[in-house]
């Protein structure tokens, strides 16, 4: 069964530097998101991506946050001056399309820790 | 915007018994209903969902229903097995064009021997 693949599974690095976590999709879905998950909590959602463009995004996807599908099959999260509080783990998801009845597929996440 | 409320937070059982955690939304436009369990360090795993044309539906152990009027819905394991431990976590997709899924508390079931 075909899965969305992340790496790196843990990414540890120094407050105020700037770090990307990378996932390839599945690969005949159309859209893709990040969610987060702080230690303990719910799953948050960030931002969903359609046509190389951000169809909706969250409050926590500020200035420091960006996407991009810089190939086919690549989809990257940029966080541009890492903070404490980004410490968590974030996942990346994919679904068929973005209609209200499509299954979001998610890989095993990367923990981004800021020391 | 879309609230999901889940509960209980944890619950435990005995295995061979039956586990049911339940959750309620706000907006009564949401029609799809996914329900995903998450092992220790691992990613959301997709395990039934449900559209809001049908009152329930049933996987093997797992069923959920749906309660549109009351906007309630609830995952349901029947003879629960050791493995079924894990953190569960409803989650609601609004319609009116939203693009992603809001989730509820999460709850962590443990299944004792």
């Amino acid at each position: 069964e075909p899965e969305v693949t992340q790496t790196p599974s843990h990414q540890v690095t120094q407050m105020g530097q700037e770090v990307i976590l990378r996932c390839v999709p599945i690969s005949n879905h159309l859209y893709f998101y990040w969610y987060r998950q702080i230690l303990g909590q719910k799953v948050e959602f960030l931002v969903s991506f359609y046509n190389n463009e951000i169809s909706e995004k969250s409050e926590i996807f500020d200035d420091q946050f960006s996407v991009e599908r810089p190939d086919g099959s690549n989809f990257t999260l940029k966080i541009r001056s890492t903070k404490l509080e980004d410490s968590a783990m974030y996942f990346c998801a994919s679904s068929p399309s973005g209609g209200p009845n499509q299954p979001q597929h998610f890989g095993d996440g990367t923990r981004l820790s800021i020391l | 915007g879309e609230n999901v409320e889940q509960h209980p937070s944890t619950l435990s059982v005995q295995e061979g018994d039956s586990a049911v955690i339940k959750c309620t939304y706000s907006d009564s436009a949401s029609n799809y209903f996914p329900w995903y369990k998450q092992e220790l360090g691992k990613r959301p795993q997709l395990i039934i969902d449900i559209r809001s044309n049908v009152g329930e539906k049933k996987d093997q152990r797992i069923a959920v229903t749906l309660n549109k009027t009351a906007k309630h819905f609830s995952l349901h394991i029947t003879e629960t097995q050791p493995e079924d431990s894990a953190v569960y976590f409803c989650a609601a997709y609004p319609t009116a064009g939203a693009q992603k899924l809001v989730f509820g508390q999460g709850t962590r079931l443990t299944i004792n021997p």
